[in-house]
């Protein structure tokens, strides 16, 4: 069975940084893009990043570039989100996805997610 | 950058069928789009995935009361003999040069 399972949510501060893991089972997982995508409090989807299965490209969306870091570890099966300066616009549940081929192409496979609260 | 362009919401009765449209931007018709569910404080859920030419393929698991139509630049995502578990929140989503976009989505309603 694919399943995505995130962790590493919690409270920060404004400003602080945070790190969250999506651990991959049941699947080719160098195979696959895998994306990042986030979803405000009582609000729709939005795209954050994806990184292509060989980690060798990335791709932002222009609220997180240069802020954010995503990164894969084709060893473990695990993908990461490097969040720094965070800002309160980023507090939201985020949830990995896993793409249906290797670069671009449609998210088939969805986490449970792990929220993220930005305040003071 | 293709945008997508949802209705807010829908109804229809219990053992009816509602259809919902995602609206592809000018210059983007030819796009191949996918649709999630989104069910009350759940994570969101593959549906299919549908081309331009109508042709489409459903997820693991999803029934064959979802199905699938496009019109030029119009997806449908037509969910037929409603279910009380089918209300949720509908999106549509597309990518253009490894960027991705969502539709607003649309919060269907079962009466």
């Amino acid at each position: 069975e694919v399943q995505l399972v995130e962790s590493g949510g919690g409270l920060v501060q404004p400003g602080g940084s945070l790190r969250l893991s999506c651990a991959a089972s049941g699947f080719t997982f160098s195979g696959y893009a895998m994306s990042w995508v986030r979803q405000a409090p009582g609000k729709g989807l939005e795209w954050v990043s994806t990184i292509s299965g060989s980690g060798a490209n990335t791709y932002y969306a222009d609220s997180v570039k240069g802020r954010f870091t995503i990164s894969r570890d084709n060893s473990k099966n695990t993908l990461y989100m490097q969040m720094n300066s965070l800002r309160a616009e980023d507090t939201a549940v985020y949830y990995c996805a896993k793409g249906s081929r290797c670069e671009g192409y449609y998210m088939d496979v969805w986490g449970k997610g792990t929220t993220v609260t930005v305040s003071s | 950058q293709p945008v997508l362009t949802q209705s807010s919401s829908a109804s229809a009765s219990l053992g009816s069928s509602v259809k919902l449209t995602c609206t592809l931007s000018s210059g983007h018709s030819s796009y191949i789009i996918a649709w999630h569910q989104q069910q009350p404080g759940k994570a969101p859920r593959y549906l299919m995935k549908l081309e331009n030419s109508g042709s489409f393929n459903r997820g693991s698991g999803v029934p064959d009361r979802f199905s699938g139509s496009s019109s030029g630049a119009d997806r449908y995502l037509t969910i037929s003999n409603l279910q009380s578990e089918d209300e949720a929140d509908y999106y549509c989503e597309t990518w253009d040069s490894n960027t991705y976009v969502f539709g607003t989505g649309t919060k269907v309603t079962v009466l």
